[in-house]
């Protein structure tokens, strides 16, 4: 199984500074047939769903602030929210879906 | 619009049975590989199984602490996925989400929630 990495366990942070999450994959993500980062990154919020941030690595889903990037290739993978809000206190996950069984990361607990 | 909608979850009691579904819609359902992941309560996220399409098999690969006890099928003609739960354990407690990655993006239902409990 395809594992995944993911630090800080937790992460505070000063309102409008900048957060970074890191996202290390045990085998490389990326795809070379379509030249695509099988890597996605989600938002949770308490007694909410998970929330699509991210696919393709850094392909920003519809909706979502452009303080939110995500990067990467390969193994190495960051997401990164450029000056944090007070919306954005949540767990992040990143999420493998390369190879079955898909995985995630145990998530990071973005806080103030 | 693209839509996944679980339903069927509840209460169960240890070693019984449920069938909980993901009514989909907006995409083209017959080339789909849908997955099922769960969350139990304060946990993380786990993948457990997935189901290809028929023209690629239509069968299922399930993750290890559900293999024997959990079943994936899928009916095309009404465009849902059912996962058949026999066997639950406490453990099985959690919210069910069915998923499905495109070359759009990927496509999450918000889940049903599978309490096991005497």
């Amino acid at each position: 199984d395809i594992m995944l990495t993911q630090s800080p366990d937790s992460l505070p942070v000063s309102l409008g500074e900048r957060a970074t999450i890191s996202c290390k994959s045990s085998q490389s993500l990326f795809y070379s047939s379509n030249n695509k980062n099988y890597l996605a990154w989600y938002q949770q919020k308490p007694r909410q769903p998970p929330r699509l941030l991210f696919y393709w690595a850094s392909v920003r889903e519809s909706g979502v602030p452009d303080r939110f990037s995500g990067a990467g290739s390969g193994t190495d993978f960051t997401l990164t929210i450029s000056s944090l809000q007070a919306e954005d206190v949540a767990v992040y996950y990143c999420h493998q879906y390369y190879l079955t069984p898909w995985t995630f990361g145990r998530g990071t607990k973005v806080e103030i | 619009e693209i839509q996944l909608v679980e339903s069927g979850g509840g209460l169960v009691r240890p070693g019984g049975s449920l069938r909980i579904s993901c009514a989909t819609s907006g995409f083209s359902f017959n080339d789909a590989w849908v997955s099922w992941v769960r969350q139990g309560p304060g946990k993380g996220l786990e993948w457990i199984g997935r189901i290809k399409s028929n023209a690629a098999g239509g069968t299922a690969d399930y993750a290890g602490p559900v293999k024997g006890r959990f079943t994936i099928s899928r009916d095309d003609s009404i465009n849902t996925v059912f996962l058949q739960l026999n066997n639950l354990e406490f453990e099985d407690t959690a919210t069910y989400h069915c998923a499905t990655a495109l070359s759009t993006s990927i496509y999450w239902g918000q889940g049903t929630l599978v309490t096991v409990s005497s």
